[in-house]
């Protein structure tokens, strides 16, 4: 079956620009994750959404951040006015089970230059 | 909140030789433990994971943690590594909650390289 799924692979924008990063999780998962990882760090907690409402945002750094989920499955991570310090591996997971196992994606690098 | 901590940010290790991944956890609440592994060019794959019961858990390839919640370590083992091993290993918790999905407080990983 198809697993979590992460476009772009890769995303070079210039500082001060707007970026959308996709999330598409595996068919039938009600939870949805977003972290970051930076180099040499292991993954940071964003946001998470429970069906269409994010049930935690309490990871995302600053109101540059958003990300939305509106019909429950794709999401959405958006970032505004872009900083060379977002410069980082975001990646994606979904979750089914009450066991909070989660199914990460590839993950999207982004590079602000 | 949670914390987990990965004192090892690099264990080289000879081939067939046993291995032990440290990782050490703080938390005011009970939580799930899990170790995720990744490998060169890949993304996150879940090895084993602790949830309740039998504090060892094992992972369908040979690798194995134990949970001790006096010490609050969820050390990895294996007793013989091969090439195919070298990866990063993230060690991570969540706490347990009604609705069973929670965010994943991850350490900051462990390099393992297979010296042939």
């Amino acid at each position: 079956g198809a697993g979590v799924s992460q476009t772009p692979s890769n995303k070079v924008t210039e500082k001060g620009k707007y970026v959308e990063l996709r999330c598409d999780p595996i068919s039938g998962h009600t939870a949805l994750y977003w972290y970051r990882q930076s180099l040499g760090q292991g993954p940071e907690f964003l946001i998470y959404f429970q069906g269409t409402g994010a049930a935690d945002d309490s990871g995302l750094p600053n109101d540059r951040f958003f990300a939305v989920r509106p019909e429950g499955s794709v999401s959405t991570l958006k970032i505004q006015r872009t900083e060379r310090g977002d410069s980082a591996v975001y990646l994606c997971a979904s979750s089914r089970s009450r066991d909070n196992e989660q199914f990460f994606g590839p993950g999207t690098r982004l590079t602000v230059l | 909140a949670q914390s987990v901590t990965q004192l090892d940010s690099q264990v080289p290790v000879f081939e067939e030789a046993p291995v032990e991944l440290r990782c050490n956890y703080s938390s005011s609440v009970s939580v799930y433990l899990f170790w995720y592994v990744q490998y060169p060019n890949q993304g996150l794959q879940l090895l084993l994971k602790y949830l309740s019961g039998s504090t060892l858990v094992e992972s369908i390839n040979g690798f194995e943690a134990e949970f001790n919640k006096s010490q609050t370590s969820f050390h990895l083992r294996k007793p013989s590594v091969h090439i195919s091993d070298t990866a990063e290993y993230f060690c991570a918790v969540s706490r347990i909650s009604n609705f069973g999905n929670e965010k994943l407080t991850f350490g900051t990983g462990t390099r393992l390289t297979i010296i042939p």
